[in-house]
């Protein structure tokens, strides 16, 4: 039940763009993305639900399609602050959210 | 407070003794949740609690484990005799409604046990 994440580690120069995937085996309510920074508290970023618009927030955005059941989170033009694990929670209509391993992002200048 | 606090920030224990972690959600949020972050993993649910209600134990890995919100908003999650496996960041989050809610994390609790 808990979503796959891909790639598990990214390392970029600042400037770059990247991709991180994540795919669930069943069908999904709702997805979220959080980042989170060693030692810190997992931060929103932003959550995608069934039949809705493309999200984004500053220059991170994500898709969801429902058919395949996978979402993937877009950063574009990478900043120093990107740093960090992100994560996508996947909701089944059961409230609570399941979480991926997470993919660490490492921004290089 | 603007967020949600946990604490201790810290806390060792000997193998066999008994915590409670407390969680202090944002002021308002209907929803509360625990879970479990073990080293280089992502959290792992435990409980959720709508109001003082409690809907969701599933994800509590024994009966060792017990959490309460007994007025609908300050969360304990009690661990009795703690053991090595327990060690692990326990993360509170609070969110405003029951449904495609944000959640807001408090910085957690790192819990070793000796």
């Amino acid at each position: 039940q808990q979503p796959v994440q891909s790639p598990q580690a990214v390392i970029l120069r600042e400037g770059e763009d990247a991709v991180i995937n994540c795919s669930s085996s069943k069908a999904l309510y709702s997805v979220h993305w959080y980042r989170q920074k060693h030692g810190e508290a997992p931060v929103f970023l932003m959550i995608l639900l069934k039949g809705g618009e493309q999200m984004r927030h500053e220059k991170i955005s994500a898709s969801f399609n429902e058919k395949k059941q996978q979402s993937s989170l877009y950063l574009t033009a990478s900043q120093l602050s990107y740093s960090g694990t992100y994560f996508c929670g996947t909701e089944y209509g059961a409230q609570k959210l399941v979480f991926g391993q997470g993919t660490r992002l490492t921004i290089n200048p | 407070g603007a967020g949600v606090s946990q604490s201790p920030r810290y806390k060792v224990a000997k193998r066999g003794q008994d915590v409670a972690l407390r969680c202090d959600p944002i002021s308002g949020h209907v929803s509360l949740f625990w879970y479990q972050q073990a080293l280089g993993q992502g959290p792992e649910f435990l409980t959720y609690f709508q109001n003082e209600a409690q809907l969701d134990k599933s994800g509590l890995p024994s009966d060792r484990f017990f959490a309460e919100r007994p007025e609908g908003s300050v969360s304990t999650l009690k661990i009795q005799r703690t053991q090595q496996e327990d060690s692990a960041v326990y993360l509170c989050a609070s969110s405003l409604t029951e449904y495609n809610s944000p959640l807001h994390f408090g910085n957690g609790t790192r819990l070793t046990v000796t």
